[in-house]
């Protein structure tokens, strides 16, 4: 079946140092979703990649979604303490009625 | 408003007991879903209904009955519960693109953190 798998599990930054979190599927996808969850909250949405090559910027956050739609990636610039939170992608499969597939999610600690 | 509101946030109960969380949706959205977060963070699907109907049914134990009274209500029964049961169980709700199969974004609710003993 499909997978998504997320890498790294862990990240601790020091304020101020890039981070990124790497998503790569075992099957091509329709569309990538990312979510926040900070610590004792729940996944809040952040955006959703739907085109081969797509990138997609939010202020410091600069999302991309990998040709083949098997891969994508999440960037954030010079991290503040309030990046602090799990990162999840969550990939949905192609034709007809596909689950979103999450990944085991990246959490991110930042260090002032 | 809170727009997907999940009761109670948090129980504690023993092994055995059986126990409901309870989601609604204010968002006029046609498919709920619930899933498991375990101690490690991991989301896991485990029901999907989209208008009342069931459409997600992973491999959960049948201890697990999902029941939508309406398309904005889907609540949880666990029976005989287990101590591999605690978790923070999260109701999610989307709506369903024109022309697709699929659904948008997932709305999550606050959680409801189940212990048990």
């Amino acid at each position: 079946g499909q997978q998504v798998m997320q890498i790294p599990q862990y990240q601790h930054v020091q304020e101020g140092e890039d981070f990124t979190t790497y998503c790569n599927s075992s099957t091509t996808l329709s569309n990538i979703q990312w979510y926040k969850q900070r610590p004792g909250g729940h996944p809040v949405f952040l955006i959703q990649l739907v085109k081969s090559g797509e990138v997609k910027k939010q202020k410091r956050l600069t999302f991309q979604f990998g040709e083949a739609k098997k891969n994508s990636s999440l960037h954030i610039t010079a991290t503040q303490t309030t990046d602090v939170g799990t990162y999840f992608c969550a990939g949905r499969g192609s034709g007809g009625y596909n689950k979103l597939i999450f990944g085991a999610g990246t959490r991110l600690a930042v260090h002032p | 408003d809170t727009a997907v509101s999940q009761t109670p946030k948090y129980l504690v109960t023993q092994m055995g007991n059986d126990k409901s969380i309870k989601c609604e949706q204010n968002l006029g959205h046609d498919t709920m879903y619930w899933y498991k977060q375990d101690s490690k963070k991991f989301l896991k699907i485990m029901f999907s209904y989209n208008n009342k109907e069931l459409i997600i049914n992973e491999t959960v134990p049948n201890r697990f009955s999902p029941k939508s009274p309406d398309k904005a209500h889907l609540n949880l029964h666990i029976n005989s519960l287990e101590l591999g049961d605690s978790a923070v169980y999260f109701c999610a709700s989307s709506r369903r693109l024109p022309g697709t199969a699929n659904t948008g974004e997932l709305f999550f609710g606050e959680g409801s953190r189940l212990t048990v003993l």
